[in-house]
């Protein structure tokens, strides 16, 4: 069973929050990543980490922002969420790019 | 899409029979993975395999790579209703990170 936990799983906010999602692991990976994915869709990356005060975009053009303080953690930051933000956020860790990934079980972000 | 695509999107068998389903992509790869996707869940590693493999087993799963022709398949044998998910081939991206097919959607009848 794969050590890397999202919270919350479920969150429904207004239009112009800023919220965090967290994501940890307990596996020491070095890198770490954001996909975001609509429902029955193809995965996006939108932000990875390669360790420590390392962050990068990925593919997708995000409005939100991640920090890498600690090994373990990686959180997501949206400073003012909109609707087009709604979607289901999944972290993934892994040892290394050539090795499998481990996926936290999502957050489904709702903005109303 | 420009990560490669999977086919098919969606593949309807009943309980027994075998699925196939088919991966390609566009550029040099290290390796490639298959994942499984239960319904709004995350995503859970089935197996990997690498450029210099042909064919690798995992259980009831078997996986082929073509290198030459940038094409992967996932053969599930003896399908069962658990085996109803979603899944995604996903490829190393120069070992910075993953890049993920757009999926098939698996349904498995009892």
């Amino acid at each position: 069973e794969a050590d890397i936990y999202q919270t919350p799983r479920y969150l429904v906010i207004g239009t112009g929050k800023k919220i965090t999602l967290e994501c940890s692991q307990t596996m020491g990976h070095d890198k770490m990543y954001w996909y975001q994915q609509d429902p029955g869709m193809e995965l996006h990356l939108i932000h990875y980490s390669y360790g420590v005060n390392s962050t990068e975009k990925g593919d997708l053009s995000s409005e939100s922002t991640v920090s890498r303080i600690r090994t373990e953690h990686f959180p997501l930051t949206l400073e003012s969420a909109r609707p087009s933000h709604t979607s289901q956020y999944l972290c993934a860790s892994s040892a290394g790019g050539l090795t499998e990934a481990f996926f936290g079980q999502g957050t489904r972000l709702t903005v109303v | 899409s420009q990560q490669g695509e999977e086919d098919p999107q969606a593949l309807s068998i009943q309980e027994g029979e075998n699925a196939t389903m088919n991966c390609s992509y566009k550029t040099s790869i290290n390796n490639l993975q298959w994942y499984r996707q239960n319904s709004g869940r995350g995503l859970v590693h089935l197996i990997l395999i690498r450029s210099n493999e042909r064919e690798k087993h995992s259980g009831r799963l078997r996986v082929t790579l073509d290198t030459s022709k940038k094409s992967s398949s996932l053969l599930i044998t003896a399908s069962r209703a658990a085996d109803t998910a979603s899944y995604f081939c996903a490829r190393d991206n120069y070992g910075q990170n993953f890049v993920f097919g757009p999926g098939t959607r698996l349904s498995v009848l009892p």
